[in-house]
């Protein structure tokens, strides 16, 4: 069975430090990983996706994340958080053999506070 | 390109009703998905289409939900008669052709949010 896991509801963080938000997974094989992001009265928006290849992973306002095999994890960061960034975020997985089902977390909630 | 669109964006009904859910998935997506999401949860799979013909409803509560995809392009969600628990936000999500590596992507509509009262 596949799960994901987003440890924190919330995360504050100040304008202009870096921010994590974490994300642990579980699949019975290889995993496809995706983080979005949801703004108040709005529908998940693509952050960013993990399929294959460097485990540093690039997407769209500056966020990236970073797979880790060996701990199940696939954190997203940002170098330098901006008050328009607080939002609330998605981890996703689903499997290779899947019909492309996603299974997301329960959400964290990001502050940045100006 | 245009995204996906749903309608209507806010419904209230009393327990026992019926209500209708409607979506139009961004031109040329053969693949469409229907979501709940409870407040304080993450989204949750009720059904997925590929073109008109169902791909996994093993999620959907078939003696009060069906879907339809007429035509493989929009998509109705109704739920018939409500309960107070499927008070959510229905969200409606579109990809290419589930398979190939562009269909990785799905892309979300703004919401439905359903108040059962």
């Amino acid at each position: 069975a596949q799960s994901v896991a987003q440890p924190e509801d919330q995360v504050n963080v100040a304008e202009g430090n870096p921010l994590t938000v974490k994300c642990t997974y579980s699949v019975s094989g290889n995993p496809y990983l995706f983080w979005y992001v949801q703004y108040p009265n709005r529908g998940l928006q693509f952050l960013l996706k993990y399929i294959t290849g460097d485990n540093l992973v690039k997407g769209s306002y500056g966020f990236e994340a970073e797979f880790n095999k060996s701990q199940t994890s696939f954190h997203l960061k940002k170098p330098s958080a901006l008050v328009s960034d607080s939002a609330l975020y998605f981890c996703a997985v689903r499997d290779q053999a899947g019909a492309n089902n996603l299974f997301f977390g329960t959400g964290t909630r990001l502050t940045v506070i100006p | 390109e245009a995204g996906v669109a749903q309608s209507p964006r806010y419904k209230i009904i009393e327990k026992r009703q019926s209500v209708a859910f409607w979506c139009n998935p961004i031109s040329g997506h053969a693949t469409l998905y229907w979501y709940q999401q409870i407040l304080g949860q993450g989204p949750k799979l009720l059904i997925q289409f590929q073109n008109n013909g169902v791909v996994d409803d093993s999620q959907l509560p078939k003696d009060r939900f069906s879907a339809e995809r007429l035509k493989g392009v929009d998509s109705t969600l109704k739920i018939q008669p409500a309960k107070l628990e499927d008070s959510a936000v229905y969200l409606c999500a579109s990809s290419l052709l589930a398979g190939g590596p562009g269909s990785y992507e799905q892309y979300f509509g703004p919401g439905t949010r359903l108040t059962v009262t």
